[in-house]
């Protein structure tokens, strides 16, 4: 079965400092990784996602993401943070075959300070 | 465009009754997903259509929920006899089915509140 951490529940970084928000994933097949937001009261929005190719993906709002094979990781960066990048963040998986079905880490919150 | 609507977007019910949530997604999206999100719990899966067809209900906490899906577009959450822990965010997503690289796009929710 597809499986998703996010080990930290929260993460705080001072503004213009990079940030990383982690991710680790369990998958018996290939995996394809994706990265999203939540705005206080929004719904979740996409950031990014890797599916093959570059293990760097670049996203929305400068956002981008390392995937690492050996280490099942699919971290999310950004070089230099601002106050309102602030939000929940959400790495989801799935694997390929007939399940379309994408499952999601429990979200990791991140406030950045002026 | 339009992206996916979702309606109510609070409901308050009482313990016992039912209530029904609806989603319209992205038009020509195939693919449609139910997920709950409660505090601290992140995302839980709960139900993904293909077309009208459901064929992964695997997350559906009891036989108290049930999802339809008609005419390949909107959808309907129905929570029979509510209970206290069914209180949550409720979200709907869809996506270009049969395409593992589309990401979700979801709606802001229903924040169901039962008392």
């Amino acid at each position: 079965a597809q499986s998703v951490a996010q080990p930290e529940d929260q993460v705080n970084v001072a503004e213009g400092n990079p940030l990383t928000v982690k991710c680790t994933y369990s998958v018996s097949g290939n995996p394809y990784l994706f990265w999203y937001v939540q705005y206080p009261n929004r719904g979740l929005q996409f950031l990014l996602k890797y599916i093959t190719g570059d293990n760097l993906v670049k996203g929305s709002y400068g956002f981008e993401a390392e995937f690492n094979k050996s280490q099942t990781s699919f971290h999310l960066k950004k070089p230099s943070a601002l106050v309102s990048d602030s939000a929940l963040y959400f790495c989801a998986v799935r694997e390929g075959g007939s399940n379309y079905k994408l499952t999601f880490g429990k979200g990791t919150l991140l406030t950045v300070n002026p | 465009g339009a992206g996916v609507s979702q309606s109510p977007s609070n409901k308050v019910t009482e313990k016992g009754k039912d209530v029904e949530l609806r989603c319209d997604p992205i038009s020509g999206h195939t693919a449609l997903y139910w997920y709950r999100q409660s505090l601290g719990q992140g995302l839980e899966f709960l139900i993904y259509f293909q077309g009208n067809s459901a064929p992964d209900k695997s997350g559906l906490p009891s036989d108290r929920f049930s999802a339809e899906r008609t005419g390949g577009s909107v959808s309907t959450l129905t929570i029979q006899r509510t209970q206290q822990e069914d209180s949550a965010v409720y979200l709907c997503a869809s996506s270009l089915g049969g395409m593992y690289n589309s990401p979700l796009h979801f709606g802001n929710g229903t924040r169901l509140t039962v008392t």
